[in-house]
């Protein structure tokens, strides 16, 4: 079974800017994966940021971006603020109505 | 705006078989614009996808659990439902039902239930 892939724990400046990949075990991330990005925190549901690969959610600040970069689809945060502190997860569609999870990445701003 | 709201126990013993309901307000479950979909973290690890369901009745479930998992609609009461049997403490999570878009464009969770911690003891 196909693996999605992110880092484990990733740290940041506040103020700084922070790219979060999204990758597979095995081929390369595309459009067609309908990339999204969710943030969670604990004891809250989780926040839709990006569908669509590059498309915010509504209410999300433009600090939030999404885009593929090479084989990954990415989630860049710029300006990073201390409430930006939270795990963040990416979806990819495979296709035969199937959805897989990232295995998540721990933002810390330090 | 879409609300949904998870509910069942919150202990189920193993080998049973876990049941949540998600109610839906604010919109139909007969919608054409979405899936209805059951999403879980286990304590300490990531979300992992369980399945998704149309109102039409056509289901979509993660190959891991597809053995274990029911989901089905309520339409009587605008609900979905997910049933998990042979359950072990591996289960042990909180459950989320959310949507799905139906089209590719929309192809994301959108609206979040609270979540249910479900606790099956070891």
């Amino acid at each position: 079974q196909t693996v999605v892939t992110q880092e484990p724990s990733f740290s940041v400046s506040p103020g700084g800017t922070v790219t979060l990949t999204c990758g597979l075990s095995s081929g390369s991330v595309s459009t067609s994966h309908y990339p999204s990005w969710y943030q969670k925190t604990p004891g809250q549901a989780p926040r839709t940021l990006i569908y669509n690969t590059d498309t915010r959610s509504s209410g999300v600040p433009d600090r939030f971006s999404g885009s593929i970069l090479g084989n990954k689809a990415a989630l860049t945060i710029t300006g990073t603020q201390a409430d930006d502190e939270s795990d963040y997860y990416c979806v990819l569609y495979m296709g035969s109505g199937i959805s897989v999870f990232g295995g998540g990445t721990k933002l810390t701003v330090l | 705006q879409l609300y949904l709201q998870e509910s069942g126990p919150g202990l189920v013993k193993p080998s049973e078989t876990l049941s949540l309901t998600c109610a839906v307000s604010g919109g139909s479950i007969s919608s054409s614009s979405y899936y209805w979909a059951w999403i879980r973290q286990p304590p300490g690890t990531g979300l992992e996808w369980i399945g998704n369901i149309y109102h039409s009745g056509s289901t979509y479930y993660n190959p891991s659990l597809k053995s274990r998992v029911t989901i089905s609609v309520v339409t009587s009461k605008n609900q979905f439902s997910l049933n998990l049997s042979s359950v072990t403490a591996a289960d042990t999570a909180v459950y989320y039902c959310a949507t799905r878009g139906y089209s590719s464009r929309y192809n994301y969770f959108d609206y979040w239930g609270q979540g249910a911690l479900v606790t099956v003891p070891s």
